[in-house]
């Protein structure tokens, strides 16, 4: 069975400032992909970032990147420059090739940003 | 671009009734994937469908059922609610033929149960 885990609940930023959201992942498939997602209040899904087990290049989605490290299996998310709309919930999820496409999530990390 | 499409949006019923939830895919996605979000918790795969297939289940109830039309879109039927049941419910949908998978996310329905 494949797992995520975030083991930051809640982290603050300063506005214009970068962050970083941890994620964990286990899995005994090796092909995988690893997805972040954004929740806002209002609280629909908003897709991030996308990365594949075997992708070779850390995958950047705008002032989104992904610090994938492999033997570690993690998956953290960076956001530079933040912004206040930023502020949500963030959730890592993950899909093993074996299991048509379902996504598993970890337990989100709500960020807040400063002014 | 065209997202995928959630109704209704929010949802009021009473113990004992049921619910049904309607999702209209992104258009040329084959897959379509019902999520369950309670207060405070993470999505919870519920059952996914390829192809108007079942294709994979999880924690879904028995009292729940779900099914893929000939036009794509998904309906989740919900019988005998509690109100363990109130919690947003997510349809996603992705592209699995290109192997891409990227799922995206409906709106959502909030649905309580009262």
């Amino acid at each position: 069975a494949q797992k995520i885990t975030q083991t930051q609940p809640g982290m603050f930023v300063q506005e214009k400032e970068a962050v970083t959201l941890d994620c964990t992942y286990d899995t005994s498939d090796p092909s995988y992909g690893l997805f972040w997602y954004k929740q806002p209040s209002s609280g629909e899904m908003i897709f991030l970032i996308y990365q594949g087990s075997y992708d070779q290049q850390n995958a950047t989605e705008g002032r989104y990147s992904l610090n994938f490290q492999k033997a570690r299996k993690s998956a953290n998310l960076v956001i530079s420059a933040s912004q206040l709309g930023d502020s949500a919930m963030y959730f890592c999820a993950m899909r093993v090739s074996t299991s048509y496409g379902k996504l598993t999530f970890g337990q989100g990390t709500i960020l807040t940003v400063h002014p | 671009a065209a997202g995928v499409i959630q109704s209704p949006r929010h949802l009021i019923k009473e113990k004992r009734e049921t619910a049904t939830l309607k999702c209209y895919p992104i258009p040329r996605h084959d897959t379509v994937y019902w999520y369950q979000q309670g207060p405070g918790q993470d999505p919870q795969f519920l059952i996914s469908f390829y192809e108007k297939m079942q294709s994979d289940k999880g924690s879904i109830p028995d009292r729940f059922s779900a099914q893929q039309f000939s036009d794509y879109h998904s309906e989740l039927n919900m019988s005998s609610l509690e109100l363990g049941d109130s919690a947003l419910y997510f349809c996603a949908s992705s592209l699995n033929r290109d192997r891409t998978y990227e799922q995206y996310f409906g709106p959502g329905t909030r649905l309580t149960v009262t």
